[in-house]
C-alpha cells in the first residue's frame, strides 16, 4: 500500500514561532487531508488539499502532487496549537495515515 | 448541524466478551470507516463500507466485523475481545471516494 512519512516526528516551539511540517507519500493520490489531534484526542479537519495551496488563518498548506509531498505551515504558533498533526492520503479506497508530528508549543 | 457520533466514549470489557461500538452519522454519507489508533502505529483501517449492505476488510480486520443495514450506522463488533484490541477506535464518513472525510470523537476501549 501507499506509504506516508511525516517529518519531523517531534517539534517543540516557543509561542510566536513559525513551523513547517512535511508529508511525503509514495504514490499518486486523489485525496490528501491534514488533521490536528488535540490533547483531548479529537481529530480536527484542517485542510482537504489533494493539490494546490490553501490558507485558513495562521495555518496554510501546499500539496505538490507531482512531487508527492505536502507541507503544513503554522505561523505565530499558540499554545492551543499543541497536539499531533496527521497527514492522510487516499489513493484507492480509504485514507492512509502517517504517524504524525507531535507539536508542543510552550509559553 | 450534521455530525458523526460514537458511543460509548469509554468502555472496559473482559477478555472473551462480545463488544459492539456504535457509529452514527447524519450527513447521509455513502462511505463509512473504522480505524484504530495505537502508539507507534498511527491510525490503521479496520473495515469500511461504500453503502448499504457493502462491507470490506481493511489492513487490521482480524477479530472485528461490521454490518451496514442503513446509511447512517456502521457498528463495529469485536466477536471475542482480546487484550490486543485495547485501543482508541475512530469512526469516519465521507460522501464518496476521494472526498473529505470527517471523524467521530473516538471510543477508548480497554480489554482486561
Amino acid at each position: 500500500g501507499i506509504q506516508v512519512e511525516q517529518s519531523p516526528p517531534d517539534l517543540i516551539l516557543q509561542e510566536g514561532a513559525n513551523s513547517t511540517l512535511r508529508c511525503n507519500f509514495s504514490d499518486s493520490v486523489n485525496n490528501l487531508q491534514w488533521f490536528h489531534q488535540n490533547p483531548w484526542g479529537q481529530l480536527i479537519n484542517l485542510f482537504y488539499i489533494p493539490s494546490g495551496t490553501k490558507q485558513n488563518g495562521r495555518l496554510s498548506a501546499t500539496t505538490v502532487a507531482t512531487e508527492r509531498y505536502s507541507l503544513l505551515y503554522i505561523s505565530s504558533s499558540q499554545t492551543t496549537d499543541s497536539g499531533v498533526y496527521f497527514c492522510a492520503v487516499e489513493s484507492g479506497y480509504a485514507l492512509n495515515f502517517g504517524k504524525g508530528t507531535s507539536l508542543l508549543v510552550t509559553p | 448541524d450534521a455530525e458523526i457520533t460514537q458511543s460509548p466514549r469509554h468502555k472496559i470489557t473482559e477478555t472473551g466478551r462480545q463488544v459492539t461500538l456504535a457509529c452514527h452519522q447524519t450527513w447521509n454519507h455513502n462511505n463509512m470507516f473504522w480505524y484504530r489508533q495505537d502508539l507507534g502505529h498511527g491510525l490503521r483501517l479496520i473495515h469500511y463500507s461504500y453503502g448499504v449492505q457493502d462491507t470490506n476488510k481493511g489492513e487490521v480486520s482480524d477479530g472485528y466485523s461490521v454490518s451496514r443495514s442503513n446509511t447512517e450506522d456502521l457498528p463495529l463488533t469485536l466477536e471475542s475481545a482480546a487484550s490486543s484490541q485495547t485501543s482508541v477506535y475512530f469512526c469516519a464518513s465521507s460522501e464518496q471516494m476521494n472526498t473529505e472525510a470527517f471523524f467521530g470523537q473516538g471510543t477508548r476501549l480497554t480489554v482486561v
